[in-house]
């Protein structure tokens, strides 16, 4: 069936480091792909999607690539912030609507 | 609303009792999930609605669990008998049609 894998956490970086969290799936179809992210405390929010191979989703210096050939759709930024601590969720639904199927969650923390 | 409402934001109860959880989803959304996330389990699945009638329940994990929807809006998942390993937070979400699933801040039950 359907599946997202993500890399085991926790990640611990410094300020300003590089990020890559890397996400795979398994699908039976042409999903849509998304991160979400879980601050401390709060809800889960969306943090940026993609609808088809090779777009690319990016919100709040976030970024991330839709990658058929590799199925993957792996969450990078550039330099990391304190604010940035979090648990990344990786999840993939189809575009008629339905489920969405989510990763265990990769847990970050940036220390300054 | 403004957002998914969730009530109670916490719950604690005896091992054997029944309880229910409310979600109410933002005005106008005609999905609406039902989520469990429990320490080392991530974010696992439930129910779907589309509308009052609920096309995809494969995710409940027992014939203790159920849920409904009435008048396409307010919904309620209730556990019967409950077990300690129903000790999670449940997650509610709705979205219109194919946008993205928006999140409820949860309900955190524990049985004791």
């Amino acid at each position: 069936g359907d599946s997202v894998t993500q890399m085991e956490g926790p990640v611990t970086l410094s300020e300003e480091a590089f990020l890559t969290i890397n996400c795979t799936y398994t699908a039976t179809g042409y999903p849509s792909l998304f991160w979400y992210v879980q601050y401390p405390g709060e809800g889960l929010q969306l943090l940026l999607k993609a609808t088809k191979a090779d777009d690319k989703g990016s919100n709040k210096g976030f970024e991330a690539t839709y990658r058929k050939e590799t199925t993957s759709f792996h969450l990078e930024k550039g330099s990391v912030q304190v604010s940035d601590s979090a648990v990344y969720f990786c999840a993939l639904r189809y575009n008629q609507g339905g489920k969405l199927i989510f990763g265990q969650g990769t847990e970050l923390s940036v220390k300054p | 609303g403004a957002g998914v409402s969730q009530s109670p934001s916490n719950k604690v109860t005896e091992k054997g009792k029944d309880v229910e959880l409310r979600c109410d989803p933002i005005s106008g959304h005609t999905a609406l999930y039902w989520y469990r996330q429990s320490l080392g389990q991530g974010l696992e699945f439930l129910i779907y609605f589309q509308g009052n009638s609920a096309p995809d329940k494969s995710g409940l994990p027992s014939d203790r669990f159920s849920a409904e929807r009435t008048g396409g809006s307010v919904s309620t998942l209730t556990i019967q008998r409950t077990q300690q390993e129903d000790s999670a937070v449940y997650l509610c979400a709705s979205s219109l049609d194919n946008s993205p699933l928006h999140f409820g801040n949860g309900t955190r039950l524990t049985v004791t």
